[in-house]
């Protein structure tokens, strides 16, 4: 069965060093998303993206956060000088549009 | 706004014990929705989902839920909890449109007694 794919499944970076999430989505999908979960918090919206451009993002995706689709495989979340509140679990999902998405396992992200 | 309800924090229940969670959403149309597990330190795992037809839907683990139009809500059930389904559950709805997106609550912890 077809799945989301998140490298690494844990990251540990440095308070002010960038990070970059991946994500392989399914491959016929077109719709892309990274979200958030902040221990023992709900799971956030973060940013959405179609046909190479974001649809829609929160206000938590500031101007540290990035996405980019560089191939036609990978989905990638960049954060810019992290914080300590960065720290999370970080999804990504992929659908065709058809309303149900697929999540990948997720990123722990840990900064100190 | 959008916006999905899960009233209970945490609920306990004994090992073979029924299970209901509740959720409840404000959507402006009747959206998909979703029920998703999560156990500790794990990702996401669909339980069940609701698009049209039987409002009554089954979903894997023995789980099922309902939705009621006139209440607005999709609670989960189960007939009788077993130790290995204590997780996170979290209701979801979303979305109408293809670029719209999904929006959680805010998760319920399910305990379990042995």
């Amino acid at each position: 069965e077809p799945e989301v794919t998140q490298t690494p499944s844990h990251q540990v970076t440095q308070m002010g060093q960038e990070v970059i999430l991946r994500c392989v989505p399914i491959s016929n999908h077109l719709y892309f998303y990274w979200y958030r979960q902040i221990l023992g918090q709900k799971v956030e919206f973060l940013v959405s993206f179609y046909n190479n451009e974001i649809s829609e993002k929160s206000e938590i995706f500031d101007d540290q956060f990035s996405v980019e689709r560089p191939d036609g495989s990978n989905f990638t979340l960049k954060i810019r000088s992290t914080k300590l509140e960065d720290s999370a679990m970080y999804f990504c999902a992929s659908s065709t549009g058809t309303a149900e998405a697929f999540f990948g396992q997720g990123t722990r992200l840990t900064v100190v | 706004a959008q916006s999905v309800t899960q009233p209970d924090i945490h609920i306990t229940v004994s090992e073979g014990a029924s299970l209901e969670l509740r959720c409840n959403y404000s959507y402006g149309a009747t959206p998909y929705l979703f029920w998703y597990v999560q156990s500790p330190g794990q990702g996401l795992q669909l339980l069940l989902k609701y698009f049209s037809g039987d409002t009554l839907v089954q979903g894997i683990k023995g789980f099922e839920a309902e939705f009621k139009r006139s209440q607005s809500s999709f609670n989960l059930r189960k007939p009788s909890v077993h130790w290995s389904d204590a997780a996170e559950y979290f209701c979801a709805v979303g979305p109408l449109n293809r670029d719209d997106k999904i929006i959680f609550g805010k998760g319920t912890r399910l305990h379990i007694l042995p």
